[in-house]
């Protein structure tokens, strides 16, 4: 099975508008953290938010918010009024502890995110 | 303020050659990363390290090989390059008491012919 599921290979959005990026996870190990990341064009990426096991609130960062559903084990990303410069590639990520105690990070495909004018 | 630098940015390799792709990082941060991204693909991890001196492997460790001697730098090598290492190499950093928040370099465009 996949760690991580992004099922959205590409979104095309009106400018101003509220954006829900897919993913989903699967994982046994009760202690883990879900990450996204934001790639433009120019290649770098982008830490945007992230989410614990653990965290009881949904994480917020500006117009970034995770809507994190534990039981359906997925981890959105909400992006509110989005704008021209939120085009880009998004990664939904997982850390976990991998089977001998060391780390284990796994991206998901990504989803590309066109925002229109 | 530099953060995280990877050189080179670009390189060309031939089958069987060995190179080194450095990463540097200016904010004292324990831990660093090396990941690998292809076409239609995440990152996936290759090696990383959680101290100086400590390294372990990620999901892709084969054909390559690293070094932590200095906490500032993580060196990925390659002893005998092949066209299947052809991709774009992250490094990242992140510090032991917010791990979770990693530091990306521009990455290196690698082609193996």
């Amino acid at each position: 099975a996949q760690k991580i599921t992004q099922t959205q290979p590409g979104m095309f959005v009106q400018e101003k508008e509220a954006v829900t990026l897919d993913c989903t996870y699967d994982t046994s190990d009760p202690s883990y953290g879900l990450f996204w990341y934001k790639q433009p064009s120019s290649g770098e990426m982008i830490f945007l938010i992230y989410q614990g096991s653990y965290d009881q609130q949904n994480a917020t960062e500006g117009r970034y918010s995770l809507n994190f559903q534990k039981a359906r084990k997925s981890a959105n990303l909400v992006i509110s009024a989005s704008q021209l410069g939120d085009s880009a590639m998004y990664f939904c990520a997982m850390r976990e502890r991998g089977d001998f105690g060391n780390e284990k990070l796994t991206f998901g495909t990504g989803t590309r995110l066109t925002i229109i004018p | 303020n530099a953060g995280v630098t990877q050189t080179p940015k670009f390189r060309v390799l031939k089958t069987g050659q060995s190179m080194t792709l450095l990463c540097a990082q200016d904010m004292n941060h324990e831990y660093m990363y090396w990941y690998r991204q292809d076409p239609g693909m995440g990152l996936r991890l290759i090696h990383y390290s959680v101290g100086e001196g400590t390294t372990a492997k990620g999901e892709v460790p084969d054909g390559y090989n690293v070094s932590r001697l200095k906490k500032q730098n993580f060196l990925l090598g390659l002893e005998s390059a092949a066209p299947s290492q052809t991709s774009v190499y992250f490094c990242a950093s992140s510090p032991r008491l917010a791990k979770n928040i990693q530091y990306f370099g521009a990455g290196t465009r690698l082609s193996v012919l």
